[in-house]
Formats: C-alpha cells, sequence, structure tokens
C-alpha cells in the first residue's frame, strides 16, 4: 500500500523565517509527487515533480524531489502570514492519477 | 476563487433526506474526482470518471451516487447519509487520469453536515 509522510505535522514560526516541509513517500510506480496549499478550502496546487523536473521555484516557494531518498522538501523563505496554512504532499503512480495524501503540515506564521 | 465551480458551498440535511452535490469546469479536462475530507485529515478519494465514464469507485457506499451528465459536470446523488457522512466533499479535474504531467485543480468544496 503507498504511503505518504510528512514531518513536520505542525510548524509555527515568525514573519521572515523560512521554513522546510519534509515528504517522504512509498509508492509501488511512482510517477509524480505533488505539493498543495489549503486554507480554508480549496486545495491549492504548488508544484508537481517528476523524474524529468525535480527541482521547481516559484517566488517564495521552491521544492526539490530527491528520487534515490524517496523524499522531497518544500522551501519558504521570508515567511509572511498569508503563508500560514496546511501544506499537503501527494504521489501518484504510474497507472493513473490517483493521488495519495500525506497528512499534511500545519504552517502557522505569526506577525 | 478555484476554475473548479461546486455547489452548494454549505448544505444541512437529514437522514433521511435526498439532496445532490454539483461540480463544473470548464478547463476541458476530461478527468474529474470526488474526494471526501474529514477535520484534519487529508482528502480521501471516492470516485474518479475518465472520459464521462466511471474509473474507479474506492469501495463507497451505496447511499453515495455519483453521475457524470457531461465532460463539463459532476454530481454526486445523496441519500439516507450517516452523522459520519458530515465531512467536506471535494471535487476536482485533471486533463485526464493517465497524462502525466498534469495536476488535479480542487474546487472549494461542500461543507456537509448530516442531523
Amino acid at each position: 500500500e503507498d504511503k505518504v509522510v510528512q514531518s513536520p505535522l505542525s510548524l509555527v514560526v515568525h514573519e521572515g523565517d523560512t521554513v522546510t516541509l519534509n515528504c517522504s513517500y512509498e509508492v509501488t510506480n511512482f510517477r509524480s509527487l505533488l505539493w498543495y496549499k489549503q486554507e480554508k478550502k480549496a486545495p491549492t496546487f504548488l508544484f508537481m515533480l517528476t523524474s524529468s523536473g525535480i527541482e521547481k521555484k516559484s517566488g517564495r516557494l521552491s521544492s526539490i524531489l530527491d528520487k534515490k531518498e524517496l523524499s522531497s522538501i518544500l522551501n519558504i523563505t521570508a515567511t509572511q502570514t498569508g503563508d500560514s496554512a496546511i501544506y499537503l504532499c501527494a504521489v501518484s503512480e504510474t497507472s493513473g492519477s490517483r493521488l495519495t495524501f500525506g497528512e499534511g503540515t500545519q504552517l502557522t506564521v505569526n506577525p | 476563487d478555484t476554475e473548479v465551480t461546486q455547489t452548494p458551498k454549505h448544505l444541512v440535511m437529514g437522514m433521511t433526506n435526498k439532496k445532490s452535490l454539483k461540480c463544473e469546469q470548464h478547463m476541458g479536462h476530461r478527468a474529474m474526482y470526488w474526494y471526501k475530507q474529514k477535520a484534519k485529515k487529508p482528502p480521501e478519494l471516492m470516485f474518479v470518471y475518465s472520459y464521462e465514464k466511471l474509473s474507479i469507485n474506492e469501495s463507497v457506499p451505496s447511499r453515495f451516487s455519483p453521475e457524470c451528465p457531461n465532460s463539463s459536470l459532476l454530481n454526486l446523488h445523496l441519500h439516507a447519509l450517516q452523522p459520519e457522512d458530515s465531512a467536506l466533499y471535494l471535487c476536482a479535474s485533471s486533463q485526464g487520469w493517465t497524462d502525466p504531467n498534469q495536476p488535479q485543480h480542487f474546487g472549494d468544496g461542500t461543507r456537509l453536515s448530516i442531523l
């Protein structure tokens, strides 16, 4: 059975700090790893990482996939209160787009 | 606002009621999904439609009945639900079920409460 583990489960920082969120996975036939940000409603897509795209960056957010270690990190620099959310990591297999989600990391950024 | 639109945003119903959740996307996506999300838990897949045909049913109880009238619409018909079915129901869509390079995009969800 596919498994995705995120750490830490909860994190509280101050504005301006840099944070690193972790995701490790066990998947039979790995295809992609995705990061989503969920505030009160819809998970919002951040990044998709595959064998052909192991590093992505958008503004203050960046993510790296380590296929050897079966893990990924999501970095957020110069955090803002608007970054407060649950960050979900999910993986998909080659057989289709079924996503297996981790439990998420609850990030709180205090002013 | 997301490009996947779900209605209603909130729904309160009794255990004997029949109601439907609706989902619409106009991105030309051919795969659509229903997820259930309990508080402080990740989304759990319920159903997948690919090209308007049911591809996956994750052993969901028959009191949940999905329907895909066309490529842009996805419904979830509810009947005789239980209090433990109270949750956020999320709809998502993607370019294709087997497309390796396109992510799923989620709607804002319907928050369902069963009395």
